[in-house]
This record gives C-alpha cells, sequence and structure tokens, in this order.
C-alpha cells in the first residue's frame, strides 16, 4: 500500500534561520515525486517534480532532493513569505492520480 | 487567465440534502480530479476523469457522483449528504496523466 509521511508535522523558524522538511514514502514503482505549496484557505500550488533518485531541484529558496525512499525540501534563509503549508505526494507507474502526504506546517518569524 | 474555478466556495447543507460542486478550467486539459482534504488526512481523492465523457473512482468515492459532460467541466454531486462529508473540496486538472496538478481554491461544505 502507498504511503507517504512527513515530518514535522509544523516547523517554526526565526527569518535567515535555514532547515529541512522531509517526506518518506513507500510506493511500488514509483513515477514521481511531487512536492506542493499551499497557503491557508487556497488550492495547492505545485512547485516540484522529482523524477529518480539523486536528482534535484531548485526554486529561489527551495531545493527539493530525492532518494530511493524519501525526499527533503531545503528551505536556505526563509522569509515570513516563505510561511505555509507544504505537501509531498507520489505518483506510481500506471497509476493516474497522486497519493498526498498530511503536509508540513511551516512558519517563519521576522 | 482564470485557471481552475470551482463554484460556490461555500455552502452549508442539512443532512438528506443534495448538491453540485462546479468545477471549470480554461487549460484545455484533458485530466481532471476531485480531491477532498480533511484536517490530519492529507487530500484524497474522490474521483477523476481521463477525458470528455470519461469518469473513474478514486480512494473515496462513496457517496459522491461525477460527470464530465464537457471538457472544461467536471461536476462533483452529492445525493443525499452525510455530516462525514462536511470536508473542502478541490478540483484540479493536468494536461498529462499525472503531470503537474492545477488546483482550484477550494469549495468549502459543511453538511449539519
Amino acid at each position: 500500500e502507498d504511503q507517504v509521511t512527513q515530518s514535522p508535522e509544523a516547523l517554526r523558524l526565526q527569518e535567515g534561520e535555514s532547515s529541512s522538511l522531509n517526506c518518506s514514502y513507500t510506493v511500488s514503482g514509483l513515477r514521481g515525486l511531487f512536492w506542493y505549496r499551499q497557503d491557508p484557505g487556497k488550492g495547492p500550488e505545485f512547485l516540484f517534480t522529482l523524477y529518480s533518485a539523486g536528482e534535484e531541484k531548485e526554486k529561489e529558496r527551495l531545493k527539493a532532493t530525492l532518494t530511493k525512499k524519501e525526499s527533503f525540501l531545503h528551505i536556505t534563509a526563509p522569509k515570513p513569505e516563505d510561511s505555509a503549508t507544504y505537501l509531498c505526494a507520489v505518483s506510481r507507474q500506471e497509476a493516474n492520480n497522486l497519493f498526498f502526504g498530511t503536509g508540513t506546517r511551516l512558519t517563519v518569524i521576522p | 487567465n482564470a485557471g481552475v474555478t470551482q463554484t460556490p466556495k461555500f455552502r452549508v447543507l442539512k443532512t438528506g440534502q443534495s448538491m453540485t460542486l462546479l468545477c471549470a478550467q480554461d487549460m484545455n486539459h484533458e485530466y481532471m480530479y476531485w480531491y477532498r482534504q480533511d484536517p490530519g488526512m492529507g487530500l484524497r481523492l474522490i474521483h477523476y476523469s481521463v477525458g470528455e465523457g470519461t469518469t473513474a473512482k478514486g480512494e473515496v468515492p462513496d457517496g459522491y457522483n461525477v460527470s464530465r459532460l464537457k471538457k472544461q467541466n467536471f461536476l462533483l454531486g452529492l445525493e443525499s449528504a452525510a455530516p462525514s462529508q462536511t470536508s473542502v473540496y478541490f478540483c484540479a486538472s493536468s494536461y498529462s496523466r499525472v503531470g503537474e496538478l492545477f488546483f482550484g481554491e477550494g469549495s468549502r461544505l459543511t453538511v449539519l
């Protein structure tokens, strides 16, 4: 059975304090791993797709990495506007949908 | 560019009432999805469609029906609402099978 576990559930950082969010997954035949950002009262917004172990992608202060069992979302020198819930999701080969984790709620304090 | 638009944004129902949520996308996407989001549960797929006139069940389809009569629209229906269907519903679309999903802003449904 597909499983996605995100940790921590919540994270509070001071502005400029770098950290990482974790997404551990169990899926047979991974097709891709996705990161989304969700602001309160809004729909998720796509950030990254990773397809194979060792792959990395960057966008501004965010960098996503992938191994065979987990993915990390590294946040470098975060700003208050980075505060949001970050969702991880996986897709299987031959599947038509994504399986989501419960998210990490990030708060960046000025 | 509107993207994915959901209506209504808020609705309160009594147990046993019926309603339809409408999702419209203007990106000419083939794939459309309905998810529900509950605290501590993450997003769960209700139904999806791989093209006009097609629908398929997701993880939690019971109590819901869908229709995709036009490519740009995907309707989610509740025939007899139950308190367990109180949730935030998100519609999403994508240009390819399990490509980047574009989400609407959500529809918050409360069933009393």
